[in-house]
């Protein structure tokens, strides 16, 4: 079934590196996207990856994605306090855009 | 320019109570969805619209119904409030065709948090 898994929890030093990974089950999904949820707000689009890449940069974001063993990461080099979200994993699968959105991944910053 | 907007942003209701959840964007976009969001778990999809007059189910549809009336708006109703629709409600769109370099890219609204007691 469709199903997109990703850790809850991750906590990092501010200037650090940070990891957020995912796995999906569809192999035939098209793009996977990483979307960005700040404190009561709705969730914004950070960046996303077309099924044929093996990585994406953009900025202080890099994505990788291993098709073979159906895994996406989100890498944001030297993080900062703003970064704290949730950031949640979603693979897009047949029409409509229908999106299989992760539950999401809190990533908290401390100094 | 709005957007995407919600309205209520906060209500809480009595089990039976009906009511209705209203979606706004500004954007002329063509698809609009509605999705639930839990604790521990992702977006779920509850209903989609690809145009003005038209809806279809998505993952967790029971329980709710919605209307598209006129392209910007899409609403979404509960007739018999549950506890287990307690829920922070999300809006999305997307214009129709492949957006940004090919990708289908949402525009959220910053969501409803439906209490049911």
């Amino acid at each position: 079934g469709e199903d997109v898994e990703q850790s809850l929890f991750l906590s990092v030093r501010e200037g650090d590196s940070s990891v957020i990974n995912c796995t999906y089950t569809d192999s035939s999904s098209t793009y996977l996207y990483w979307y960005k949820q700040e404190p009561g707000a709705g969730l914004q689009l950070l960046t996303y990856i077309f099924s044929n890449m093996d990585m994406k940069q953009d900025q202080r974001l890099t994505v990788l994605l291993n098709k073979k063993d159906k895994h996406l990461s989100l890498r944001i080099a030297d993080t900062q306090t703003g970064d704290s979200a949730i950031y949640f994993c979603a693979e897009s699968i047949g029409g409509y855009n229908k999106l299989i959105f992760g539950a999401g991944t809190r990533l908290a910053v401390h100094p | 320019n709005a957007g995407v907007t919600q309205t209520p942003k906060f209500r809480v209701l009595k089990t039976g109570q009906s009511m209705t959840l209203l979606c706004a964007q500004d954007m002329n976009h063509e698809y609009m969805y509605w999705y639930r969001q839990d604790p521990g778990m992702g977006l779920r999809l509850i209903h989609y619209s690809v145009g003005e007059g038209t809806t279809a189910k998505g993952e967790v549809p029971d329980g709710y119904n919605v209307s598209r009336l006129k392209k910007q708006n899409f609403l979404l109703g509960l007739e018999s409030a549950a506890p287990s629709q307690t829920s922070v409600y999300f809006c999305a769109s997307r214009p129709y065709g492949q957006g940004i370099a090919g990708a289908n890219v949402l525009t959220f609204g910053a969501g409803s948090r439906l209490t049911v007691l």
